[in-house]
């Protein structure tokens, strides 16, 4: 079985502040962890994954985020907010058995001028 | 950058009434999935299809569900009687290598309202 919990289905940060978005996943197995982005009115684009190389991945648009094992967290972070930032963000999982990805409920971002 | 287009973009139909809603994949990438999202809630997965059959379905994809690949290029899903929870929006997402810890790319989206 997998999920995945994200904390917060809204946020707002100001523009040039740390952008900090949660991500918490149950997984029997080792995980496949993916950030997606959707725009208004636009499908969700890949922002990043982790496929258990680097625990520290590096995505689009200056995001990145961090697997750690121990806390089962995958949260997504940018030093400095930009207006563009703005959207809807979506964790997910799967794994070996499991290949659908598994989505949380989203966390829609807003960028306070 | 690989698009993955659906049509329509948005939907109306009446309730009892059969939908069809298409998508265009990306060229060689052979695996398929329809998502939806219902307003306010998760993206749930529906189906995955692969070689011209269903690879792994939702227990949201019964009966009234149906996926093809009706000219080898376009997918399609089709809801044969659509209720008023049927209003979702629909995602097509394709990839080149099965969905396991690689990417796939979404479409737009398709609005259905069932009415």
């Amino acid at each position: 079985a997998q999920s995945v919990t994200q904390l917060g289905s809204h946020v707002s940060v100001s523009e040039g502040a740390l952008v900090l978005l949660r991500c918490n996943y149950s997984s029997s197995v080792p995980p496949y962890l993916f950030w997606y982005v959707q725009y208004p009115n636009q499908g969700l684009q890949l922002l990043l994954k982790y496929t258990s190389a680097a625990t520290l991945v590096k995505g689009i648009n200056g995001f990145e985020a961090e697997f750690k094992k121990s806390e089962t967290s995958f949260h997504l972070t940018k030093p400095s907010a930009h207006m563009s930032d703005a959207a809807e963000y979506f964790c997910a999982v799967n794994n070996f058995g499991n290949e659908k990805l598994t989505f949380g409920t989203g966390t829609r971002l807003t960028i306070i001028p | 950058e690989p698009e993955v287009t659906q049509t329509p973009s948005h939907q109306v139909t009446q309730m009892g009434q059969e939908v069809i809603l298409r998508c265009v994949p990306i060229s060689n990438h052979l695996y398929f999935y329809w998502y939806r999202q219902i307003l306010g809630q998760k993206v749930e997965f529906l189906v995955s299809f692969y070689n011209n059959e269903i690879s792994e379905k939702s227990e949201i994809f019964d009966d009234q569900f149906s996926v093809e690949r009706p000219d080898g290029s376009n997918f399609t899903l089709k809801i044969r009687s659509t209720k008023l929870e049927d209003s979702a929006m629909y995602f097509c997402a394709n990839s080149g290598q099965g969905a396991l810890g690689t990417e796939a790319f979404f479409g737009q989206g398709t609005r259905l309202t069932v009415v």
